[in-house]
């Protein structure tokens, strides 16, 4: 079956990056895009970016743009966000999810604090 | 940006019952770009319809969708203790693939 198993939970300092990583299984990894999402304590889903796996082409929510990068590796079907210049406003759990086929991942949790 | 609004905010009925949510888009989005999610406390969210319409493999034959254009709706035909969640809609018509900011249903 589709899953996205993604890497543990970080605690980060106020400035500093971090980077999750997210590997899917049960479906042709290239084909499909990979979306990242997050979601603050208590408040809704935010759409942070996507990616093509297969072509490595990548999009940002404006407001992410230049401080959240989004690679692949199609040797282990992994993509991985990462993000700088973190803030106490970024702690948040961060999810990668597919629509076709539809999966999410179970989630990272982010905390950034000093 | 399409800024997706969700109604009601929450809504209170008891098991059994029909549930109709509501989602109004900004700009018009193409049936086949408007999903919904669902996610219950502590979990990651669950994707139930896409295309407006068409539910995802596994989920049950209560949940239905329907809309174009700027207005969809999410109908759960009889409601079952485990419905009781948030319910996101989503449109993937043009970046940024903007939510809406959910509706909560809550048991009465």
């Amino acid at each position: 079956q589709v899953q996205l198993v993604q890497s543990g939970a970080e605690v980060k300092k106020p400035g500093a990056s971090v980077k999750v990583s997210c590997k899917a299984s049960g479906y042709t990894f290239i084909n499909y895009y990979m979306h990242w999402v997050r979601q603050a304590p208590g408040q809704g889903l935010e759409w942070m970016g996507k990616i093509n796996p297969s072509v490595n082409t990548t999009s940002y929510a404006q407001k992410f743009q230049g401080r959240v990068t989004l690679t692949r590796d199609t040797s282990t079907s992994t993509v991985s966000m990462e993000m700088s210049s973190l803030r106490s406003e970024d702690t948040a759990v961060y999810y990668c999810a597919t629509v076709i086929p539809p999966a999410w991942g179970q989630g990272t949790l982010v905390t950034v604090s000093s | 940006e399409n800024v997706l609004t969700q109604s009601p905010g929450t809504l209170s009925l008891s098991p059994g019952e029909r549930a109709t949510l509501s989602c109004r888009a900004s700009q018009s989005v193409t049936s086949s770009y408007l999903v919904w999610h669902q996610q219950k406390p502590g979990q990651a969210p669950r994707l139930l319809i896409y295309g407006a319409s068409s539910r995802a493999t596994g989920i049950p034959d209560r949940f239905s969708g329907s809309g174009s254009g700027t207005d969809f709706t999410l109908t759960i035909s009889r409601l079952e203790p485990e419905d009781f969640a948030v319910y996101y809609c989503q449109q993937f018509g043009s970046p940024p693939y903007t939510f809406g900011q959910g509706t909560k249903l809550e048991i009465k």
